[in-house]
């Protein structure tokens, strides 16, 4: 089986914090995601990368960044973490590039920021 | 603009029911087309896919899925519901862009079973 595991499950944070999320699959997937999930707003697309050292933009990038040095590890990092950063972040990874992959995901880790 | 629209944010039912979540997307090439459940505390687990060939797609927990282009539409059943089906649904869909593949998933649908 697949196995994404995000380092931490439950964080508190304080504005203007850098805050580090980290992502480690087991399986040599490519590709790793980084999404945040709201109520009613459903999953939202931050960055992803396709390869080593490699990353993209996804819908909402403003206020993160990420990095991918190793191909089972992705870093989300919150530069200056702030109150409306407080959400579930999911971490996702799939074999290839193709429409009809999966994506297998981690447990979330929910961030608190005051 | 592609788009994924659940009807319905919570939908309840008694055990042994059928459950119907909708799912309705628009997109203007063929899509691949899946439904994801998510258990508390946990994250998102594929219940299903289409991608080509048979519109009825079988998934796990004896959950189905309906591909109708006519409609634009890929809706979950299952014909009897279980305490345990009780979760949060997301439909997504996966199509071809410019920069390749990009997948979008719908707001969630939360699944209540009253016994």
């Amino acid at each position: 089986d697949v196995k994404v595991t995000q380092s931490s499950r439950y964080l508190v944070k304080r504005t203007g914090e850098k805050v580090f999320l980290e992502c480690v699959q087991d399986m040599d997937h490519e590709n790793m995601f980084w999404y945040r999930q709201d109520p009613g707003l459903g999953l939202r697309l931050i960055y992803f990368s396709y390869d080593v050292k490699m990353k993209e933009k996804g819908d909402i990038p403003e206020g993160y960044s990420v990095s991918r040095e190793k191909k089972e590890r992705f870093s989300l990092i919150l530069e200056s973490a702030s109150t409306n950063q407080t959400s579930m972040y999911l971490c996702a990874s799939s074999l290839g590039t193709g429409g009809e992959n999966i994506q297998y995901f981690g447990a979330g880790t929910r961030l608190s920021v005051l | 603009a592609q788009s994924v629209t659940q009807l319905g944010s919570h939908v309840s039912v008694s055990e042994g029911a059928l459950v119907l979540l909708r799912c309705n997307y628009s997109s203007s090439v063929p899509p691949y087309l899946f439904w994801y459940v998510q258990y508390p505390n946990q994250g998102l687990q594929l219940l299903l896919k289409y991608t080509t060939g048979a519109t009825l797609v079988k998934g796990i927990n004896g959950f189905e899925a309906e591909f109708k282009k006519s409609e634009t539409s890929f809706h979950l059943t299952k014909p009897s519901a279980h305490m345990s089906d009780a979760a949060e649904y997301f439909c997504a869909v996966s199509y071809l862009t410019t920069g390749g593949f990009k997948t979008i998933f719908g707001a969630g649908t939360r699944l209540f079973v009253k016994a």
